[in-house]
This record gives structure tokens, C-alpha cells and sequence, in this order.
């Protein structure tokens, strides 16, 4: 099947750094790739959609200067938590929209959690 | 709209005995329903997927769920589990009316006594 991993599966900096988690997909091109956000013991949310070659759609009340999206490639997302703070602390994922003939479905990362201390 | 509702957080049973996760779902059009398991410290996994052709799906390790349109169900079946089946489940509804996003549910947890 698909592989989408991501970089680095774990990060702690310190209040107010900026951090930059890598989304790739593996044996297969993405035009759409999602950012999915978990709290402990809580379901994933979606954060926002990234189309390659354009700019992110947000979700309701995700603030699109905080967390920067940046999809360059075809294989490669980028979400950058900027100025983090420890409310930011969370599990991140990413996933990739792949087609299967005329199904669609995501592939996703092993996720990064991230630690703001 | 979409929305999905696991109706059991937990789930515990014992090994070789049925798996029954129940999930309900919300749609305004035909949704694509999914069930994903997630193990500790690993991404998520595709165990099955329904998009409007036969009603009950077959997925992998042997689990199933079949869709019922007039309960608005998808809940998802397994005849006998094992010790590696326990994880977090979620099920997972999307539409093209909300550009086939992915809408979560809870999630349920599994747990497998030997």
C-alpha cells in the first residue's frame, strides 16, 4: 500500500521557537495532503487541507499564521508551528489523498508529537 | 453535514470471542465510510472501506462491517479476536459535499483479554 511518513516523529523546543514537521509520501504523488491534530485520549481533528502548488484551506478557528502550511511537491508537505507555545503540545498528522482507479481514500503518517515546554 | 458517532468508548472482550464496534453516522449525500485502527506509537491503518458498492465490505485481519442505510449504521465485526487486535478504532465518514473531507469519530478502544 501507500507510505506516507513523516519527520521527525518527536520534537520538544522551548516556548516561543518555531517548529517544522515534514510530511512525504513515499511511492506515490499527492496533489492534496491533510493535517490532522490529536489530543490525548481525544479523536483527530482536522487542522487544514494542502493542495500542491497552492495555498492551504483552514479549518474553522485554526489560525493560518500560527500554523503554516507549505506543499511545494507533489511528495512533499510541510507544517510549520510558529512562535510554539505550550498549548501547542499535541500529536500532529498528516495524511495523503491517493486514488485507487475512481476510489479515494488517505494514507497516513506515523504522526509527530510535540512538546512545548 | 457530515458526523460520525462511536457509541462505545471502550470495548473489552476476550480472545476468541466476537468483536462488535458500533458506529452511526450523520450525511446530507451518499458518504464513503472508513474504519481505521490505530496502535500505540503508530500511524493510522486502513481496515476497510465503503463507497456504495456491495453493502457488507471485507477488510483486513479478518474484520467486516457492513452498511445499513435506514439505521445510518456502519459498525464494524469481527468473528473472533485475537490478542493483536487490541487498539484504537475509528471510524471515519466523508462526502463530496464537504469536498470529501475526512470527519472522525471518538474513537473506541479495544481491549483483548487472554
Amino acid at each position: 500500500g501507500a507510505v506516507v511518513s513523516q519527520h521527525p516523529s518527536w520534537v520538544i523546543c522551548k516556548s516561543g521557537t518555531s517548529v517544522k514537521i515534514e510530511c512525504r509520501s513515499l511511492d506515490f504523488q499527492a496533489t492534496t495532503m491533510f493535517w490532522y491534530r490529536q489530543f490525548p485520549k481525544q479523536s483527530l481533528m482536522l487542522m487544514a487541507t494542502s493542495n500542491e502548488g497552492s495555498k492551504a484551506t483552514y479549518e474553522q478557528g485554526v489560525e493560518k499564521d500560527k500554523f503554516l502550511i507549505n506543499h511545494a511537491s507533489l511528495t512533499l508537505s510541510t507544517l510549520t508551528v510558529t512562535s510554539a507555545h505550550p498549548e501547542d503540545s499535541s500529536f500532529y498528522i498528516c495524511s495523503a489523498r491517493a486514488y485507487s482507479g475512481s476510489l479515494e481514500t488517505q494514507y497516513f503518517g506515523p504522526g509527530t508529537r510535540l512538546l512545548v515546554l | 453535514a457530515q458526523s460520525v458517532t462511536q457509541l462505545d468508548s471502550h470495548v473489552s472482550v476476550s480472545e476468541g470471542t466476537p468483536v462488535l464496534l458500533r458506529c452511526n453516522y450523520s450525511s446530507s449525500y451518499s458518504p464513503s465510510l472508513f474504519w481505521y485502527v490505530q496502535h500505540p506509537n503508530k500511524g493510522l491503518q486502513l481496515l476497510l472501506k465503503y463507497t456504495s458498492a456491495a453493502t457488507l465490505v471485507k477488510g483486513i485481519n479478518g474484520f467486516e462491517a457492513e452498511f445499513k442505510k435506514s439505521e445510518t449504521s456502519f459498525h464494524l465485526t469481527k468473528p473472533s479476536a485475537h490478542m493483536s487486535d487490541a487498539a484504537e478504532y475509528f471510524c471515519v465518514v466523508s462526502g463530496p459535499d464537504n469536498f470529501n473531507k475526512f470527519y472522525f469519530g471518538s474513537g473506541t478502544k479495544l481491549n483483548v483479554k487472554p
